[in-house]
């Protein structure tokens, strides 16, 4: 299967614990993003990367949140100190050239990894 | 600031019969648009796009899309429902400005009924 992967698929962690969630994005694509999903919401934006770079990270909470997309490896998304309010599914989907393109480009999700904050 | 409004929360159509769902966007230049499909537990499916051209969009599953730029609408279509349609439909407006960002709406749940 070449899709977006995540995991986990589910975690649970208590307040005051730090949450850690991989993408590994399509064979071929090197752009990654992350969108958080709040109960009875639409998919909000929070982050976009490129290998070793953060192109947009607009929709980041100023504390706590924080991204990468390290050369090798997956990407990260790690949340510190965790509370109540941060349990959410949080989505990456992946794209071939991004802002590369000057152009239209077309994401791809994985399945989502469904938080929850005990 | 782009943004996409689907006015319906909630829609319950019978197995056969036709099917719209609405999605009225806001944005500043001509917009790359976007049907996703959202089953419980799942990730999003991408159902359909425009970028530009025709504007009537054909996609997955037997769904199509019109884009309007004088309603600045991209309603979804389908003229026969299928049980297995049941899921949240979600709208999105690509940012062209180079961020790339996705801006969703929020989200019509289908409902089938047999």
């Amino acid at each position: 299967n070449a899709g977006v992967m995540q995991n986990p698929r589910h975690l649970v962690r208590r307040r005051g614990q730090e949450a850690r969630l991989r993408c590994s994005p399509m064979k071929g694509h090197s752009h990654v993003y992350w969108y958080r999903q709040l109960p009875e919401e639409g998919l909000k934006f929070m982050v976009y990367l490129q290998k070793e770079n953060i192109i947009d990270e607009s929709g980041m909470p100023k504390e706590r949140f924080s991204a990468e997309f390290p050369k090798e490896g997956p990407s990260i998304l790690r949340i510190q100190q965790v509370v109540r309010g941060d349990s959410a599914a949080y989505f990456c989907a992946s794209s071939p050239t991004g802002i590369l393109a000057g152009g239209p480009d077309t994401q791809y999700f994985g399945p989502g990894t469904r938080l929850t904050v005990l | 600031a782009q943004s996409v409004t689907q006015p319906d929360i909630h829609i319950t159509v019978s197995e056969g019969a036709s099917l719209e769902l609405r999605c009225n966007y806001s944005y500043g230049a001509t917009p790359y648009l976007f049907w996703y499909v959202q089953s419980p537990g799942q990730g999003l499916q991408l159902l359909l796009k425009y970028f530009s051209g025709d504007t009537l969009v054909q996609g997955i599953k037997g769904f199509e899309a019109e884009f309007k730029r004088s309603q600045s609408s991209f309603n979804l279509r389908k003229p026969s429902v299928h049980w297995s349609d049941a899921a949240e439909y979600f709208c999105a407006v690509g940012d062209t400005g180079g961020g790339n960002k996705l801006t969703f709406g929020t989200g019509t749940q289908l409902k089938v009924e047999l």
